[in-house]
């Protein structure tokens, strides 16, 4: 049972335009979200999380939007540049212990971004 | 400084070899995690240690045997492992602290089992 989803495994973005991940998720316990990039033989670098308590969040680049009726958020990069090129993960984790909440992955979206 | 270290980067090995995978942080971070990741695949949660102690373990083979020394170290014991064990194993750490949640990844040791 795949609790959160992304149902895009690949998107292209033309440079200096916006680009848009999506994520679902089905368990309504899920309180925390967070978005990690993850570049080929490397590890995943954390990007940017929201708190359920939020619908917006916003670092750089880069907003976090939460819809939590639809259970769906998205990642939105403006402008996006050749270097976001990456797969991006989200992650949900339902915060019952503070500090070790498992993280749940979604599959994850390979975006690439065109010069 | 948000880097979780691991060694080695790549690592080879029988069915009947016995190694060891090793990470390590220092952001005083009382959590830490092993995640083994296949292609394509979302990373999947293995172990969590908190405090030093054994919190979580997602009910992994016991060829799979975790360690954490210390607060900053963290090993995984392999022996006897098979073919389909072969993977991305990752590290990470966070604080413990409420409000802090985020997981720093290492970069991962690449396991082929033969």
């Amino acid at each position: 049972d795949q609790q959160v989803k992304q149902n895009s495994p690949s998107l292209s973005v033309q440079e200096g335009r916006i680009s848009i991940l999506n994520c679902d998720y089905t368990n309504s316990m899920f309180d925390y979200f967070l978005w990690y990039k993850k570049y080929p033989a490397e590890g995943p670098t954390f990007l940017i999380s929201i708190s359920s308590i939020k619908d917006k969040n916003e670092d750089g680049r880069f907003t976090v939007f939460l819809n939590k009726s639809a259970k769906h958020l998205s990642l939105h990069i403006v402008p996006s540049q050749p270097g976001d090129s990456a797969v991006y993960f989200c992650a949900a984790s339902a915060r019952s212990n503070f500090g070790n909440e498992k993280l749940t992955f979604g599959t994850g979206t390979r975006l690439t971004i065109i010069p | 400084d948000t880097e979780v270290t691991q060694t080695p980067k790549h690592l080879v090995m029988g069915m009947t070899n016995k190694k060891s995978l090793k990470c390590e942080q220092h952001m005083g971070h009382r959590a830490m995690y092993w995640y083994k990741q296949k292609a394509k695949k979302p990373p999947e949660l293995m172990f969590v240690y908190s405090y030093e102690k054994l919190s979580i373990n997602e009910s992994v083979p016991s060829r799979f045997s975790p360690e954490c020394p210390n607060s900053s170290l963290l090993n995984l014991h392999l022996h006897a492992l098979q073919p389909e064990d072969s993977a991305l194993y990752l590290c990470a750490s966070s604080w413990t602290e409420l409000g802090s949640y985020e997981q720093y990844f290492g970069p991962g040791t690449r396991l082929t089992v033969t």
